[in-house]
């Protein structure tokens, strides 16, 4: 089976600008959940979406937003980018059956705000 | 909620030599705990899990990690470090809340592999 994936791997915004990633899960996955990492703040969770539901929220402003398709692929949008918003973005899959099962991470969108 | 806490950001090894990461967990229920490592521009890559099954868990790599409940402890250890091991590894726990899949992580250890 082919892996997460993510695109575009990497971006280059200015502030004031809006971006959407796009996460294709393993085939079969239908929970998709969202990470941030950066230097300073660690791994950070944004939210996780199943079967087209937001099923959880990490605590991160209204810019962040997420949606997930009837195929179970995702895109989190980021509103009105922030210098801080610079990071790398991870998406993760998994059946969606419980917090016992293992997240596949993909490669990641690497997000530079000048 | 259920944190984890990574014990040292930086971990330097000789090649050969026994690699230990540490990972304390707190969790007011049994915890699913996750080792992770990440290799320089890329996602994270799953080296073991703690379900309860057995406390004693073996991993890809030669990795393995003890669950040790009276110590609230997740340690990863290999045996012989190798210099393909340089990475940095996450210890992570699996949030109970919200029915959901969330996973919390450690700050993070850089493990460091010389010859």
């Amino acid at each position: 089976k082919a892996g997460v994936t993510q695109t575009p791997r990497y971006l280059i915004k200015t502030r004031g600008q809006q971006v959407t990633l796009s996460c294709s899960p393993i085939s079969g996955h239908r929970s998709v959940s969202w990470y941030q990492q950066t230097p300073g703040q660690g791994l950070q969770f944004l939210f996780e979406y199943f079967s087209e539901t937001q099923r959880n929220k990490g605590n991160f402003p209204g810019r962040f937003s997420g949606r997930q398709f009837s195929n179970s692929r995702s895109e989190m949008n980021v509103s009105t980018l922030e210098l801080g918003d610079s990071a790398l973005y991870l998406c993760a899959s998994s059946q969606g059956q419980g917090h016992q099962e293992t997240q596949y991470f993909g490669p990641g969108t690497r997000l530079l705000v000048l | 909620a259920q944190s984890v806490t990574q014990l040292g950001s930086h971990v330097s090894v000789s090649e050969g030599a026994l690699v230990l990461l540490r990972c304390n967990y707190s969790s007011s229920v049994p915890p699913y705990l996750f080792w992770y490592v990440q290799y320089p521009n890329q996602g994270l890559q799953l080296l073991l899990k703690y379900t309860s099954a057995a406390t004693l868990v073996k991993g890809i790599n030669g990795f393995e990690a003890e669950f040790k409940k009276s110590e609230t402890s997740f340690h990863l250890t290999k045996p012989s470090a190798h210099m393909s091991d340089a990475a940095e590894y996450f210890c992570a726990v699996s949030d109970h809340g919200g029915g959901g899949n969330k996973l919390t992580f450690g700050t993070g250890t850089q493990l460091k592999v010389e010859l």
